[in-house]
């Protein structure tokens, strides 16, 4: 069964820190997709990132990166120098390459709170 | 702005009630999905539509149904509601209905039961 686990659920750091939300998945497929998503106070989920399963190259898109390992079924994201505007619900994402219909699991996701 | 558009914002009923929420996805969007986030349970998905067909379902009561019309729009219609429906619904949209799809999402219907 497909699933995606972000065991923190909450974390804070101050301002100008860095810190890495971790994203662990589980699925049997071999053609799948993994997602970060964030939710800011608004509440509108806004995308962040789409990575396939057989693109292991880490992305960096100013201060996000992201590390996808498939031998440990992780796809971790950083934010470097946080900063207050980060402050939200950050969830992963996992979809399989289903012939018919999708759906996409989502993680419980990982609260950050940016102190200034 | 995602361009997805969700109404009402804000919904508040009795246990017992009926009610359905509107969602209108982005322009030229033809999937559809739907989405309950709860403070315990995260967010959960519930269905999708493309181009006015179910294609897939997750966990969603039988007291709740879907629709997507042939203008795109769709809603979700959730009946005798009891107190744990209380949650966040969002619907989200993306243009097809590949596993890579990014998906948009509404601002949310906040779905209060009494």
């Amino acid at each position: 069964a497909q699933k995606v686990t972000q065991a923190q659920t909450e974390i804070s750091v101050v301002e100008k820190e860095d810190v890495t939300l971790d994203c662990v998945y589980e699925t049997r497929d071999t053609t799948y997709y993994l997602f970060w998503y964030k939710q800011p106070p608004s509440g509108e989920l806004v995308f962040l990132i789409r990575r396939n399963s057989f693109d292991e190259q880490n992305e960096i898109s100013g201060r996000y990166s992201w590390n996808f390992q498939k031998s440990t079924s992780s796809f971790n994201f950083t934010i470097t120098a946080s900063q207050v505007v980060d402050s939200a619900v950050y969830f992963c994402a996992l979809s399989d390459d289903v012939v018919v219909g999708n759906q996409f699991y989502f993680g419980t996701g990982t609260s950050l709170t940016v102190i200034p | 702005d995602s361009g997805v558009t969700q109404t009402p914002k804000h919904l508040i009923t009795a246990t017992g009630q009926r009610v359905t929420l509107r969602c209108s996805p982005r322009s030229g969007d033809l999937s559809v999905y739907w989405y309950q986030q709860s403070l315990d349970q995260g967010l959960q998905f519930l269905i999708q539509y493309y181009n006015g067909e179910e294609r897939a379902k997750g966990n969603i009561l039988e007291r709740f149904s879907a629709q997507q019309f042939p203008d795109l729009h769709s809603e979700l219609n959730l009946s005798s509601l009891e107190l744990g429906d209380s949650a966040l619904y969002f619907c989200a949209s993306s243009p097809q209905q590949g596993a890579d799809e990014k998906l948009f999402f509404g601002s949310g219907t906040q779905l209060s039961v009494l």
